[in-house]
């Protein structure tokens, strides 16, 4: 089975903080995924790779970046962490065109 | 870009029945209708999805449907369970190397025992 794992379930920080993010998954899929969720308003995508060293925005890029330095490991960080980034963080992995496998979430405060 | 539309936003059922949840998309190219659940606490999981070239795909009690000439595709649930209480998203992909699906808002589905 795919597992995709987030570091941390639980996350507070504190306004202008640089926070980072850590997704894992051990299925050696090309291609990772960060979202937030937010209620009402969805999975709405921030960042994506498709291989090492690559990456491309999403919907919502600002105040955000990643880093994929390894295949199984995406990261999202937050550089200069804000209130109105208070939120749900999902990462999500897939192979090729195969559907996306999602971790369990950060559930990330900013205070 | 693609947009999709998900309908109703809650739904509230009695166990044994019927769910249905509707989803349009505006991209005539789409050709990859995924279906995710997400309980409580945890990541969204793939139950069932359909391919551009099918009508219909039955997995036990939940079947999905598509309408291309409509643009849009029905996510059922039939003799409903209250472990089916989740939050469930439909998605829409083109073709292309990266599959990056367009998700829907969320329909919260409730069955009361």
């Amino acid at each position: 089975d795919v597992k995709v794992t987030q570091s941390s379930r639980y996350l507070v920080k504190r306004t202008g903080e640089k926070v980072f993010l850590e997704c894992v998954q051990d299925m050696d899929h090309e291609n990772m995924f960060w979202y937030r969720q937010d209620p009402g308003l969805g999975l709405r995508l921030i960042y994506f790779s498709y291989d090492v060293k690559m990456k491309e925005k999403g919907d919502i890029p600002e105040g955000y970046s990643v880093s994929r330095e390894k295949k199984e490991r995406f990261s999202l960080i937050l550089e200069s962490a804000s209130t109105n980034q208070t939120s749900m963080y999902l990462c999500a992995s897939s192979f090729r065109e195969r559907p996306q496998h999602f971790g369990d979430g950060t559930r990330l405060s900013i205070l | 870009g693609e947009n999709v539309e998900q309908h109703p936003s809650t739904l509230s059922v009695q166990e044994g029945d019927s769910a249905v949840i509707k989803c349009t998309y505006s991209d005539s190219a789409s050709n990859y209708f995924p279906w995710y659940k997400q309980e409580l606490g945890k990541g969204p999981q793939l139950i069932i999805d359909i391919r551009s070239n099918v009508g219909e795909k039955k997995d036990q009690r939940i079947a999905v449907t598509l309408n291309k000439t409509a643009k849009h595709f029905s996510l059922h649930i039939t003799e409903t369970q209250p472990e089916d209480s989740a939050v469930y998203f439909c998605a829409a992909s083109e073709p292309g190397g990266s599959y990056i699906p367009t998700f829907g808002r969320g329909t919260s589905l409730i069955v009361h025992p």
